[in-house]
């Protein structure tokens, strides 16, 4: 069974840039969430996809955004990038649902903004 | 919102000792509590969880205990092994829909390091 895919795996832009971050979930998952890790904040949740609709999300600024898609994949999108923004992004599958169910991260991807 | 402690942040053992690493949650609500290890380059691994209905659970070297009622739990390392070794993330979520959704409130983590 695949894991969860993340694409790509490193990035480099310019502050300004807008970037797009794709997430492929295990087969069967339906939940897709997103977090980010950074040495000074850890792993802070961004948001969370189920069935196409977005259900919780975290605390950060509306330029990061995310959707997903009929077959589960996902993707997060940020705006006007900052220097702050530097940081490893993973997506995490689970089953979904209301009980709360194993999540599997993937690699991640690691973002720089220079 | 959840606040989740963890202690220690870094942890150094000999080869076949023991390590434990204990986390305190703040949110009374939470009832699924992962243990996540993190190897340099890799996304978190799950290597085992607690539901809030249980009070200790093992698998081979690792074990989780959860104490619901001081709002902590721990994870057991016994007979470490030096591939072992990376960070450890606890983790405490609950299934109470809205504001809960895929959501996972992580601790700040331990860098375990067994040396041969």
């Amino acid at each position: 069974k695949a894991g969860v895919t993340q694409t790509p795996r490193y990035l480099i832009k310019t502050r300004g840039q807008q970037v797009t971050l794709s997430c492929s979930p295990i087969s069967g998952h339906r939940s897709v969430s997103w977090y980010q890790q950074t040495p000074g904040q850890g792993l802070q949740f961004l948001f969370e996809y189920f069935s196409e609709t977005q259900r919780n999300k975290g605390n950060f600024p509306g330029r990061f955004s995310g959707r997903q898609f009929s077959n589960s994949r996902s993707e997060m999108n940020v705006s006007t990038l900052e220097l702050g923004d530097s940081a490893l992004y993973l997506c995490a599958s689970s089953l979904g649902g209301r009980m709360n169910t194993e999540a599997f991260f993937g690699q991640g991807t690691r973002l720089t903004v220079v | 919102g959840e606040n989740v402690e963890q202690h220690p942040s870094t942890l150094s053992v000999q080869e076949g000792d023991s390590a434990v690493i204990k986390c305190t949650y703040s949110d009374s609500a939470s009832n699924y509590f992962p243990w996540y290890k993190q190897e340099l380059g890799k996304g978190p691994q799950l290597i085992i969880d607690i539901r809030s209905n249980v009070g200790e659970k093992k698998d081979q070297r690792i074990a989780v205990t959860l104490n619901k009622t001081a709002k902590h739990f721990s994870l057991h390392i016994t007979e470490t092994q030096p591939e072992d070794s990376a960070v450890y993330f606890c983790a405490a979520s609950s299934n109470a829909g809205g504001t809960s959704y895929g959501k996972l409130t992580f601790g700040q983590g331990t860098i375990l390091t067994v040396h041969p």
